[in-house]
């Protein structure tokens, strides 16, 4: 069965500082993988997918992510954080078309001033 | 048009109640899910849609029955609800491509309901 694991809960970074979300998921195959992130209230938002080809994908908001199948990890990457960027952060995998996707249990992300 | 729209936006609703939710996408979409998610907590998948036929029921209790009239709308009906089943109700869709490639869900922004 597919997992997926956020090791962090809660991360809190200093505005202007650098980012990183982790991400490891456990199939035998390469799933397709996902970032989203949600703000208070809202839907989820797409930040990033990868399903083959380059490992360093770029997504939206300055966002990247790199898979890295020996560790079985798919981390969350920004350079410089801004304030609207505190939110929960959920990475998920899928390993079928209008299958079932495997959510990890979210990081939280606290931005200071 | 890139977008899942859901209504209503909040419902509140006693247990003796009948009321539905509604989902609406206009992107061509062939998958549409129906996502159930608590506070602090990630989604979790009640139903799947595919090309208008129940693919996935996740054990859902009875008192939630899915409805998809056509590809782009997805019905959730609700009745005799606990108040346990308050909630984020999320709805998804994509494009279920059936061989190669991979799709990514579109999420609609959520019912936030209230059973009293």
């Amino acid at each position: 069965a597919q997992s997926v694991t956020q090791p962090d809960i809660h991360i809190t970074v200093s505005e202007g500082a650098s980012l990183e979300l982790r991400c490891n998921y456990s199939y035998g195959a390469t799933p397709y993988l996902f970032w989203y992130v949600q703000s208070p209230g809202q839907g989820l938002q797409l930040l990033l997918k990868y399903f083959s080809g380059d490992t360093l994908v770029q997504g939206i908001k300055g966002f990247e992510a790199e898979f890295k199948r020996s560790q079985s990890s798919f981390n969350l990457r920004k350079p410089s954080v801004h304030w609207s960027d505190a939110a929960e952060y959920f990475c998920a995998s899928r390993n079928t078309n209008a299958g079932k996707s495997t959510f990890g249990d979210g990081t939280t992300l606290t931005v200071k001033p | 048009d890139t977008e899942v729209t859901q209504t209503p936006k909040h419902l509140v609703m006693g247990m003796t109640n009948k009321k539905s939710l509604k989902c609406e996408q206009h992107m061509g979409h062939r998958a549409m899910y129906w996502y159930k998610q608590k506070a602090k907590k990630p989604p979790e998948l009640m139903f799947v849609y595919s090309y208008e036929k129940l693919s996935i029921n996740e054990s859902v209790p009875s008192r939630f029955s899915p409805e998809c009239p056509n590809s782009s709308l997805l019905n959730l009906h609700l009745h005799a609800l606990q108040p346990e089943d308050s909630a984020l109700y999320l709805c998804a869709s994509s494009q279920a491509r059936l061989a190669g490639g991979g799709d990514e869900q579109f999420f609609g922004p959520g019912t936030r309901l209230t059973v009293l």
